[in-house]
């Protein structure tokens, strides 16, 4: 159980476009969805939280009309990187809580890789 | 706001030998501990958490880990590492806002 899944697993892009990564619980409802960025060698670093029906929260720093991110179901989060740029490259990987003891489970990630 | 510190950037164990991973925390209160596995260009891997009750937690793998609130540690241990295990390992400690802080990782490199 508590499976989660990312769509797509890879995607590179021409700079200036704008693309899309899904997050889904496959098995299990989540009430909040998270966002990480990671960094070859590093850490996650968390960039948004994301409940159902609410705007998401973003951490300090984030650019929140460059990351768009939109919770509309239990099962799904969708984030978008608008006009994405070189340095928008990364992992990016969701999590999804189940309300149990705080625990979160990851997404397999998203290699975005922006030309 | 809680914060992770893992001492150690890089592990180097043979095939069969035993494993510690250091992990020590800073929070005010007690503490939700996770260690977390992640296999190159692959998301994480929930091995085992605390929460409360007995100090030490049996997680998947063959994993284990000791929570010490005298020492703020949450040190994760295998007795007998396979090649398998070779990967990156997070340690995170959540409070009750729903957010996890992520220690900045340890490479375990397994040789035959």
């Amino acid at each position: 159980g508590a499976v989660v899944s990312q769509h797509p697993s890879r995607v590179i892009c021409k700079s200036g476009t704008s693309v899309k990564i899904e997050c889904r619980s496959l098995d299990f409802q989540a009430t909040t969805m998270f966002w990480y960025r990671q960094f070859p060698k590093q850490s996650l670093m968390l960039m948004a939280t994301s409940n159902e029906g609410s705007k998401a929260t973003y951490e300090q720093g984030v650019e929140k009309d460059k990351f768009l991110i939109n919770h509309a179901s239990l099962t799904l989060s969708t984030l978008t990187v608008t006009s994405a740029h070189p340095e928008d490259s990364s992992f990016y990987i969701c999590s999804a809580e189940t309300g149990y003891q705080e625990t979160q489970y990851f997404g397999p990630g998203t290699r975005l890789l922006v030309l | 706001a809680q914060s992770v510190t893992q001492p150690d950037i890089h592990i180097t164990v043979s095939e069969g030998a035993s494993l510690e991973l250091r992990c020590n925390y800073s929070y005010g209160a007690t503490p939700y501990l996770f260690w977390y596995v992640q296999s190159p260009g692959q998301g994480l891997q929930l091995l085992l958490k605390y929460f409360s009750g007995d100090t030490l937690v049996q997680g998947i793998k063959g994993f284990e880990a000791e929570f010490k609130r005298s020492q703020s540690s949450f040190n994760l241990r295998k007795p007998s590492v396979h090649w398998s295990d070779a990967a990156e390992y997070f340690c995170a400690v959540g409070a009750n806002d729903y957010k996890l802080s992520f220690g900045a990782g340890t490479t375990v490199t397994v040789r035959a």
